[in-house]
């Protein structure tokens, strides 16, 4: 079992749905990252997470550290926010810097 | 903006050769790391830096080597290039809170 779990792995949405992406982990943490993958590989660091919650535009990211699980979600989804969607934790202890990834949710925003 | 940089962005190559895959940033940060990931799979860490002549091993075991004699400057070499090295490569560094990626390496070995 991956120590990262990101659920769902693919998913399909209309411009305008509601998005939640979810993420679960197995080991003790210090940070939590969401991160933004488009085709051809770039990558984007969109939150960085130790508790509570953050927003920026139509995205919000929630912890909850005891349930040791996170959630992205998509305010007013639009065809380009397709693209991959990554949960990587910073395990404790110490600040290493040392991300493990979960294997990624593929989203698709059809028009 | 991101500043940091890899160089090639694609590459193919046959088996035997060497290759230096290169990345830069100018944010002045010290951890730095490489990650491997192959297309629809999840990155898997296979080298990290926490600054000048510091380079440790990561997670997933690489025959790539790596140095870091200055800071802005992390190099991954493969000596002899094999069709298992075809993946791509991220570079990435760490700033505060906030990781940076560059662009990806595309590597091809026929």
């Amino acid at each position: 079992k991956n120590e990262v779990e990101q659920s769902p792995q693919n998913l399909t949405a209309q411009e305008g749905e509601f998005i939640t992406i979810n993420c679960s982990y197995s080991v003790g943490i210090s940070a939590l990252h969401w991160l933004q993958q488009h085709p051809g590989g770039g990558i984007v660091s969109l939150f960085m997470l130790s508790s509570g919650k953050k927003k920026h535009g139509r995205l919000i990211a929630t912890i909850n550290i005891q349930e040791k699980h996170s959630s992205l979600h998509i305010t007013a989804s639009h065809p380009r926010d397709s693209a991959v969607y990554i949960c990587a934790v910073r395990r404790e202890p110490g600040n290493t810097g040392k991300l493990i990834f979960g294997q990624g949710t593929t989203l698709q925003v059809k028009p | 903006e991101a500043d940091i940089y890899q160089t090639p962005r694609y590459l193919v190559i046959g088996t035997g050769k060497k290759i230096t895959l290169e990345c830069s940033q100018t944010m002045g940060h010290d951890k730095m790391y490489w990650y491997q990931q192959d297309p629809g799979m999840e990155l898997h860490l296979i080298h990290y830096s926490y600054g000048v002549n510091s380079t440790e091993k990561g997670d997933l075991s690489s025959e790539s080597t790596v140095s870091r004699i200055r800071t802005e400057h992390f190099p991954l070499t493969l000596e002899s290039a094999r069709p298992s090295h075809t993946s791509q490569y991220l570079c990435a560094s760490m700033g505060g809170n906030t990781i940076y990626f560059g662009e990806g390496s595309w590597l091809t070995v026929v």
